[in-house]
């Protein structure tokens, strides 16, 4: 049981290039999310899905999309890095029950340096 | 929007030393929950508390869901060098989406906790 896994790990962009995170988990979860966490800023929501085939923006979605075409999958993309992009960016998921359903369990991270 | 307003903002203390800190919020919550960051990891849930007044216990760590329900608050015993880290509260506010509850998760600024050997 992995939990939620995050790939890649690092990665390093030159402006204007594009990309996609991918995060997986495999505890049956329902809803899924993408933070960015910058220093001093705290854990920011970009994206998040309630269900697989729906997604709804957070608070920072400006320049990012996203996908979840299966239940346990659910991606990051950046179509047109810019500098201001570059943080640490994590997944997350939650059972959505009411029962613990608000627990949100992370990935590992990915670090993005946009050059 | 709801905020948390998490004190101190960063901690340095001498091991064997006790913690305490926490969080408020002008809104109610239903559940406070209470997560760690390690340096370079992600951050990992350590309690989760549901009931007002609540007093939860993980190891050396205690959390207790404030009487108000708008604080909650997140003790450490006796510290040692691996509790180094970022500390975090969050709690959820309720949605509704196609007659679906859901909740999303408020974060707290963080604590840092240093813990000198």
């Amino acid at each position: 049981n992995a939990g939620v896994t995050q790939t890649p790990k690092f990665r390093v962009l030159k402006t204007g290039q594009s990309m996609t995170l991918l995060c997986a988990q495999d505890m049956n979860h329902e809803y899924m999310y993408w933070y960015r966490q910058d220093p001093g800023m705290g854990l920011r929501l970009i994206h998040y899905s309630v269900g697989e085939g729906t997604t709804a923006k957070g608070e920072v979605p400006d320049g990012y999309n996203v996908s979840r075409l299966k239940k346990q999958n659910f991606l990051l993309g950046l179509e047109s890095a810019a500098p201001s992009q570059t943080s640490v960016y994590f997944c997350a998921s939650s059972s959505g029950t009411l029962a613990g359903g608000y627990e949100q369990y992370f990935g590992p991270g990915t670090r993005l340096t946009v050059t | 929007g709801q905020q948390l307003n998490q004190s101190p903002q960063s901690m340095f203390i001498q091991e064997g030393e006790d913690v305490s800190m926490n969080c408020t919020s002008s809104s109610i919550f239903n559940t406070w929950l209470w997560y760690k960051q390690d340096p370079g990891e992600g951050p990992v849930l350590l309690i989760a508390l549901y009931k007002a007044g609540e007093l939860t216990s993980n190891g050396r760590l205690t959390a207790q869901f404030g009487i108000t329900r708008k604080d909650s608050f997140l003790n450490i015993s006796a510290s040692i060098p691996s509790d180094v880290g970022i500390y975090f509260c969050a709690g959820p506010f309720l949605m509704l989406a196609g007659g679906t509850s859901y909740g999303k998760l408020t974060f707290g600024q963080g604590t840092i906790l240093t813990v000198h050997p």
